[in-house]
């Protein structure tokens, strides 16, 4: 079963823009992380929140988490069309990830 | 590049064989953990392995099984093969089960398994 689930589904940009991705999941977390997958490949891991961070910056990545809402949301900034990848929030504990479905990022040039 | 090696990258195989699929760890990484992720689906927690001892399992039938060695790069086995069974295999290796400082997991490119 899928503990994290993106939303929206897809989603289509101009190069330039800022990319909003959403994540909610069920139970209680010690963190949240959010992976990123070119076509079909390996996941990367873009970047980490515990559950008692609120927000948490890296390079152009933003990602925020509302334990109260059971939510998280990563925010690219002036996106490229090299950011184009599914997106995945995955939480659990030692190394035992629950993942989502994913979001489907196409930034056009 | 993570420095986690998968083999093969791609195979087919037919309802009721058997399949292996090998993973090499980063250097120094001692946790290794298997997923199956289905077309369209994020990945899916089969089992992980510490120190060469299964440490924890997705809910998957005993037919997939795996070992981990003493350099700590691990196979993962799957007998008498379903159609359902087709998806990419993703190995991936961290410091320890907690992940490390950053609970970060490094993944391979991952073996494409289609079952026919």
């Amino acid at each position: 079963s899928q503990q994290g689930e993106e939303d929206p589904q897809a989603l289509s940009i101009q190069e330039g823009e800022n990319a909003t991705m959403n994540c909610s999941y069920k139970t209680s977390i010690n963190n949240l992380q959010w992976y990123r997958q070119n076509s079909g490949r390996g996941l990367v891991h873009l970047i980490l929140i515990r559950s008692n961070e609120r927000e948490k910056h890296s390079g152009r990545l933003r990602v925020t988490l509302d334990t109260s809402k059971k939510s998280s949301s990563l925010l690219i900034t002036a996106s490229r069309a090299a950011d184009t990848a599914s997106y995945f929030c995955a939480t659990g504990a030692n190394s035992k990830l629950t993942f989502g479905k994913g979001i489907t990022l196409s930034v056009r040039p | 590049e993570t420095g986690v090696t998968q083999s093969p990258t791609h195979l087919i195989k037919t309802r009721g064989q058997q399949v292996t699929l090998r993973c090499s760890s980063q250097s120094g990484h001692n946790t290794v953990s298997w997923y199956q992720q289905a077309l369209g689906q994020g990945p899916q927690f089969i089992f992980q392995y510490y120190r060469e001892e299964e440490n924890g399992r997705g809910n998957f039938p005993p037919r997939f099984s795996g070992l981990q060695f003493p350099n700590y790069s691990s196979e993962l086995n799957v007998n008498a093969l379903e159609l359902d069974d087709s998806a990419l295999y993703l190995c991936a290796s961290s410091l320890a089960p907690s992940g490390g400082n950053t609970g970060e997991l490094f993944f391979g490119e991952g073996s494409r398994l289609t079952v026919l």
